[in-house]
Parts: structure tokens; C-alpha cells; sequence
């Protein structure tokens, strides 16, 4: 168990509906990362968190949206889905905002019917 | 650019045979850090190690052992002793802290070990 938790784990929805994917990081982690596993992209890397403030961005659509709050937990917004969204979205923390390990949640499975 | 390639996508070994996962990397600066994960059938990815491109001692921790050598941008996994539970997907990954990065992971596309008993 890393530590780090997300919910839900499964989620299915219709195309063009919205989902919030919600991560709570380990203990004493300021940063929360999210990342998209698909089967033809991989792992790619979204968006980084740092004590509430947005600290880099991958390849993240504009349908997309994250943020992270006071208390460190952080959500990402998903909307208009579309079949091509259906992917596993991990969240991850590490200790700051250096290239520290980082520690993944297990994951939200989505799929967009 | 930076770039991790494991060329190698699927491996099958009998159990308590060694094998090694190689992992070329591509990146334009002298200060990267590079790791290697595990995802079981379960699915989560679990963290084995860390590594900084200054730090090219080699590095074993019970069966598994890791060769880092900068001169051909390659970071190997090698497990001695193959075992069923060893059976998962292993992934590198880069990171390259320039500012417009983050500290974003950048993987490769994963190598699948089976292990047959």
C-alpha cells in the first residue's frame, strides 16, 4: 500500500458526460501528479500539483481539469467525454517539488460507453 | 527530447532463470534521475528504484540488481532467480527537472515478464 488513495476506483459513463476523479496523497506529500495510462499512449504524464499551485503541464486536453486544495487532496475534472478517454488515471505524490520518488494511488479505471 | 526506449516487449523465462530488462534513455542534460516501477496484475504501480545521472555505482537490493551506464545511456534491471510473483508489467521512466517539466515522469513503454514455473 503506497499510501496514496483514489477514488472511485471504477467509474463507467456515457460520451459527453462529466467525471471528478478524486486522489488524496501520502501523508506529508505537497505534490500530487496525474497520469493517463491508455493502450496505445502509454503512461503520459497530465498535470503536477505543488501545495495548491499548478506546476507543470503534459499533454492535458482543455476538457480536462485539475486542481488541489488546501488540505492537499486534488481532483481531476473530466468532461465532454469521449470513447477515446476511457483509460486508467493515476494519481501520484512525492515528498516536494523535486525529482523525488514518487508514489502512485491504484488507480481510477474509466470507461466511456 | 527526452526519451526512454525498453525495446524489449514481452519476455517469458522459467522460474529461478535471471533476466534483464534494458532501458535506453535519451535526454539533453547532465542532471536527469532515473527509476523503474512495477505493475503487477493488480494493476498499481509500485516505485523500486531511484537513480541520479552523478550516481553511477551499481546497485543490487535482494534478487534484483541494477546496471547504470551513463557512456550508453542505458539503466538495466536484472532479477536473479526469476519467480512466479515477478510476473508483471516493468516500466523506466525519466525525469529531466527542467522548470517547463516539472518533475513529470517520462516512461517507456513497459517491458511484460512472464514467469512460467
Amino acid at each position: 500500500d503506497s499510501g496514496v488513495t483514489q477514488t472511485p476506483k471504477h467509474l463507467i459513463t456515457a460520451t459527453g458526460q462529466r467525471v471528478t476523479l478524486r486522489c488524496s496523497p501520502r501523508s506529508g506529500d505537497l505534490s500530487v501528479y496525474w497520469y493517463q495510462q491508455s493502450l496505445d499512449q502509454g503512461l503520459q504524464f497530465l498535470i503536477q500539483y505543488y501545495n495548491g499551485e499548478e506546476r507543470a503541464k503534459g499533454n492535458i486536453l482543455e476538457r480536462f481539469s485539475a486542481q488541489q486544495f488546501p488540505d492537499l487532496h486534488s481532483e481531476l475534472n473530466l468532461s465532454s467525454l469521449e470513447l477515446g478517454d476511457s483509460a486508467l488515471y493515476f494519481c501520484a505524490s512525492s515528498v516536494g517539488n523535486s525529482p523525488y520518488e514518487q508514489y502512485f494511488g491504484p488507480g481510477t479505471r474509466l470507461t466511456v460507453t | 527530447a527526452q526519451k526512454v526506449t525498453q525495446a524489449q516487449t514481452e519476455i517469458s523465462v522459467v522460474e529461478k532463470e535471471d533476466v534483464t530488462l534494458d532501458c535506453v534513455y535519451e535526454t539533453r542534460d547532465t542532471t536527469y534521475y532515473l527509476f523503474w516501477y512495477k505493475q503487477p496484475p493488480s494493476g498499481e504501480l509500485v516505485f523500486l528504484i531511484r537513480r541520479n545521472s552523478f550516481d553511477e555505482q551499481n546497485e543490487i537490493s535482494g534478487r534484483y540488481s541494477w546496471n547504470f551506464q551513463k557512456s550508453t545511456s542505458s539503466f538495466n534491471f536484472t532479477i536473479t532467480a526469476s519467480q512466479v510473483v515477478d510476473s508483471a508489467v516493468y516500466f523506466c521512466a525519466l525525469i529531466y527537472p527542467a522548470r517547463e517539466y516539472g518533475n513529470k515522469l517520462v516512461f517507456g513503454a513497459g517491458t511484460i515478464l512472464r514467469v512460467k514455473s
